[in-house]
């Protein structure tokens, strides 16, 4: 599996943008850089994806490197109810399997 | 977006015996599902993809005979705990997906969380 490294814990104060980074140095020209997050005690919920271009969505933005070896998820305005653990996930196309790392676990500070 | 649900959200069972919990995909037709277990603190782990109409495929380490998958539908599949111990107290998520293509999105149900004493 391509593999993604992930700090394990980020901090925001509330109402202001935050940065996730994630490298995939070893990301293969197939792989779609994908992001799920997961609240306390809920199931994973899918935040954006990515191939090459920056993509936008009503939830966050994703910046993808131009040698698509890192990305990084932009929450433009965080709020409390943005706190919790956030996956970057390399997805094969032909693949559909979904396997998690660690995470990052973003606190927001009100 | 697409709701997957999962059913019961908890339960809390004996030592010794079984509990199934079933994942239900309310407004696609989910091709293939897959089950993933949680432990406190830890991340999602992979136990096994099941297509519809045909057998479960597990991941190493899962025991297909204690974890039953059944995915006898394209809006149904199950999972079944046989003759559960404490240590598998733990959070059970399914994942659903429509039929692969061009990066098919997976969806999440709220999870099961198990206790078994």
């Amino acid at each position: 599996d391509a593999k993604t490294t992930q700090p394990n814990s980020m901090e925001s104060n509330e109402e202001e943008p935050v940065h996730l980074p994630c490298n995939h140095s070893t990301i293969s020209g197939t792989d779609y850089i994908h992001w799920y997050r997961q609240l306390p005690s809920q199931g994973p919920e899918y935040v954006i994806h990515g191939l090459t271009s920056n993509v936008n969505n009503r939830m966050a933005s994703l910046a993808i490197a131009e040698d698509r070896k890192s990305s990084t998820l932009i929450l433009h305005r965080a709020t409390l109810r943005d706190a919790a653990v956030y996956y970057c996930i390399l997805r094969d196309r032909r693949d559909d399997k979904i396997i998690f790392g660690k995470g990052t676990r973003l606190h927001i500070l009100p | 977006g697409a709701v997957v649900s999962q059913h019961p959200s908890w339960v809390i069972c004996k030592s010794g015996t079984s509990v199934k919990i079933e994942c239900r995909s309310l407004d696609f037709q989910a091709t293939t599902m897959f089950w993933y277990r949680q432990f406190p603190k830890q991340s999602l782990m992979l136990m096994a993809t099941s297509n519809e109409g045909s057998k479960a495929t597990y991941e190493q380490g899962v025991e297909k005979d204690k974890f039953l998958i059944n995915h006898a539908s394209l809006t149904l599949s199950t999972l079944t705990v046989t003759s559960a111990h404490p240590e598998d107290s733990s959070f059970y998520i399914c994942s659903a997906r429509g039929k692969l293509g061009v990066n098919t999105e997976a969806f999440f149900g709220q999870g099961t969380r198990l206790t078994v004493v």
